[in-house]
């Protein structure tokens, strides 16, 4: 079974452009979400989709937004680039367990964004 | 989601177990307890999770004491390989709701090295 794959591998971005990175779930999961770990921050939750919806939201600016599509892949983007951007952009998947049940997240490789 | 407390770094012998400690004396009846680790800027690697009971898996076991406040992590035969930064995670399950709904809270994590 396929695990959670992240396109691309590497992104190199200058300070006020656009990133666009991309995810796709295990097959099956209907929940996706993106996390940030810069050097020396550690993981950080960004987002969390489910059903094409945004159920969650980190502690990030507005330039972070993202979607989620029918086929339950996602996009994180990042408007506005800043130097402080850099980092590796982590995106996982998960069921929605029932009820007495919680949903384990599988994580793909990441994208390393880099803002010169 | 608990707050977690986990040694800086362990050392262990290749071929010995690897028994990494953690600390969430705040659990929450509904939170559970789950263990991932990360190899260097790999996208992190689920281990295993339990609520109440001790599991184990082909990875490992999670032994949690009776009143939950602690929980260790054994990798009974620990190689080489194994050498990465585990985190302990406590979190609520799915149904929940709130604002910690959704998001895996990463501390610093344990930095395991394994020697030959």
């Amino acid at each position: 079974e396929a695990g959670v794959t992240q396109s691309p591998t590497h992104l190199i971005k200058t300070r006020g452009q656009q990133a666009t990175l991309r995810c796709s779930p295990i097959s099956g999961h209907t929940s996706v979400y993106w996390y940030q770990q810069a050097l020396g921050l550690g993981l950080q939750f960004l987002l969390w989709y489910d059903e094409g919806e945004e159920r969650n939201r980190g502690n990030f600016p507005p330039r972070f937004s993202g979607r989620q599509f029918p086929n339950y892949s996602s996009e994180l983007n990042v408007n506005a680039l800043e130097l402080e951007d850099s980092a590796l952009y982590l995106c996982a998947s998960s069921l929605v367990a029932g009820q007495g049940y919680t949903d384990t997240q599988y994580f793909g490789p990441g994208t390393r964004l880099t803002v010169l | 989601d608990a707050k977690t407390t986990q040694p800086t770094s362990m050392d262990c012998a290749e071929g010995r177990a690897a028994n990494l400690p953690c600390n969430h004396s705040t659990i929450s009846g509904n939170e559970y307890v789950y263990w991932y680790r990360q190899i260097h800027s790999q996208g992190p690697q689920y281990i295993i999770h339990g609520l109440k009971n001790n599991e184990t898996n082909e990875m490992a076991s999670l032994i949690i004491t009776e009143d939950r406040k602690s929980s260790t992590l054994i990798l009974p035969h620990a190689t080489l390989r194994d050498t990465a930064v585990y985190y302990c995670i406590v979190r609520v399950g799915s149904n929940a709701g709130g604002t910690s709904y959704g998001k895996l809270t990463f501390g610093q994590g344990t930095i395991l090295t394994v020697h030959p």
